[in-house]
C-alpha cells in the first residue's frame, strides 16, 4: 500500500502567487517525522522543511510552511511568493522506523512545479 | 554545514568494467544510504548503514557491493552492471538519533551512471 501519495503530478503558478503541493500518508506509528525535498533538474535534493508527529504549531521556513493535519494524515507544503527559481520536482517524505532499529524513509512520486513568468 | 558530497559527478561504464561511487560526510552523522533514482521516479532505497555496520539491504543484485570503511565514508563497488543500472545514485546521511526527532536526511548532488 502506497504510504506517502502525491497526487499531483504536475502544476503550474504564476511568479508571486502562493501554491500548494498536496501530500497525504499513511502510517500506525504514532512517532514519525515528514519531509519536502526539492529536486532542480540538477539533480540535487535539496531538504525544505520537516514536520514532527508531536509538534503542536506547524513547521515553517522562509517561504515554505507546512500544513499539517494530523486526523487528516496530510502535510501539504505551501510556498509563498513563488520565483521561477522554484521550478523543480517535489518529493514528500516520512521517516519511519524499521525492525532493524534503523530509520528508513518513503518518498512519494513526486510533483512537478512549474512557475511562470 | 549540511554538505554531503559524492564523487564522482558523472560515470559511463561498460558491462564488463568495475567501478566505485564514493560518498563523504562530515557532519558526524551515524546512518548513510544509497539510492538509485530512474528519470521522473522518486528515489529508491538500496542500502543503509548504521554506525557502520549494514543495516537494510533492500533486495540489490550483488552487482552491488557496499562498503562503510569509516563513519564518514561510504562507498559503493559496481561490477557487471547492465544497461538498466544507468541511473542516478544518491547518498545520503542522517543523525539516527534515538526516537528519532527531528533527524533529518541530507543528500549528495548524486552520480549520474550509464552503463553500455
Amino acid at each position: 500500500a502506497q504510504k506517502i501519495t502525491q497526487t499531483q503530478p504536475g502544476m503550474f503558478v504564476q511568479e508571486k502567487e502562493a501554491v500548494t503541493l498536496d501530500c497525504t500518508y499513511d502510517t500506525s506509528d504514532p512517532s514519525y517525522g515528514l519531509f519536502w525535498y526539492k529536486q532542480p533538474s540538477s539533480g540535487e535534493m535539496i531538504f525544505l522543511i520537516y514536520q514532527g508527529s508531536y509538534d503542536q504549531q506547524n513547521a515553517t521556513e522562509g517561504r515554505y510552511s507546512l500544513n499539517f493535519q494530523k486526523a487528516r494524515k496530510s502535510a501539504n507544503l505551501v510556498i509563498s511568493a513563488s520565483q521561477l527559481g522554484d521550478s523543480a520536482m517535489y518529493f514528500c517524505a516520512m521517516r519511519e522506523g524499521t525492525t532493524s532499529g534503523t530509520y528508513k524513509y518513503i518518498f512519494g512520486t513526486g510533483t512537478r512545479l512549474k512557475v511562470l513568468a | 554545514d549540511t554538505e554531503v558530497t559524492q564523487t564522482p559527478k558523472h560515470l559511463v561504464m561498460g558491462m564488463t568494467n568495475k567501478k566505485s561511487l564514493k560518498c563523504e560526510q562530515h557532519m558526524g552523522h551515524r546512518a548513510m544510504y544509497w539510492y538509485k533514482q530512474k528519470a521522473k521516479k522518486p528515489p529508491e532505497l538500496m542500502f543503509v548503514y548504521s554506525y557502520e555496520k549494514l543495516s537494510i539491504n533492500e533486495s540489490v543484485p550483488s552487482r552491488f557491493s557496499p562498503e562503510c570503511p569509516n563513519s564518514s565514508l561510504l562507498n559503493l563497488h559496481l561490477h557487471a552492471l547492465q544497461p538498466e543500472d544507468s541511473a542516478l545514485y544518491l547518498c545520503a546521511s542522517s543523525q539516527e538519533s534515538i526516537a528519532g526527532g527531528t533527524d533529518t536526511q541530507y543528500f549528495g548532488p548524486g552520480t549520474r551512471l550509464t552503463v553500455l
